[in-house]
């Protein structure tokens, strides 16, 4: 499967712990999302990369969340001192400069307890 | 700032229905706007998109969609829908330069046989 893939599927956390996920994009996209959905909404954006440079950071971005991009390859997003506001669905897309819209991963699925 | 906006949050249907699924989006520039759907347990994919062009746009799986640039509409058409269309369906619109995908809240779609 060449599309996007997301590790884990889903994680279940205590609070306060910290977790952190993976991203693999498309391999020719140089663009990559992180979004993260809630029950009953669409997904929301968090920040994105053009190749290892982090060009936009949403302010649902606290300062417990940081991601990065090493390589331009794939990402890793990190949630520190975990809350249980923190429980969603983590969403990964990667697009290329074309502007053909973004394709996304399966999710990572965060339960805070 | 853009916005997108889902007027149906739940539209239950029987099969061979036709089906109309409302987006409005705030955007003053140029965009982009797109279908994303998500089927039970899976990732979202790209339904449809429109760049330019003919403002009628047509999809996978028989669907289309209308851009209406003075209504600031892209709504979603099937004219006859399957129990397989059941799934949840978001409409976007992203920023010309970043590819960031401003998503609605999405509609839940339930076709009965």
């Amino acid at each position: 499967d060449t599309g996007v893939s997301q590790d884990p599927r889903h994680k279940i956390t205590k609070r306060g712990q910290n977790v952190t996920f993976r991203c693999d994009p498309i391999s020719e996209h140089n663009r990559l999302y992180w979004y993260r959905q809630t029950l009953g909404q669409g997904p929301e954006f968090l920040t994105y990369f053009q190749n290892e440079a982090q060009l936009e950071k949403s302010r649902l971005l606290s300062d417990r969340f940081s991601a990065e991009r090493p390589k331009g390859s794939f990402s890793t997003l990190e949630i520190q001192r975990t809350e249980q506001g923190d429980s969603a669905m983590y969403l990964c897309a990667s697009s290329d400069f074309g502007g053909g819209g973004a394709f996304f991963g399966q999710g990572t699925r965060l339960t805070v307890v | 700032a853009q916005s997108v906006s889902q007027h149906n949050h739940h539209v239950i249907l029987s099969e061979a229905a036709s089906l109309e699924l409302g987006c409005n989006y705030s955007y003053g520039g140029t965009v982009n706007l797109f279908w994303y759907v998500q089927y039970p347990g899976q990732h979202l994919q790209l339904l449809l998109k429109y760049f330019s062009g003919d403002p009628l746009v047509k999809g996978i799986k028989g669907f289309e969609a209308e851009f209406i640039k003075s209504k600031f509409s892209f709504n979603l058409r099937k004219p006859s829908v399957q129990w397989s269309d059941t799934a949840e369906y978001f409409c976007a619109v992203n920023d010309y330069n970043t590819d960031k995908l401003i998503f609605g809240t999405g509609t839940r779609l339930q076709v009965f046989p």
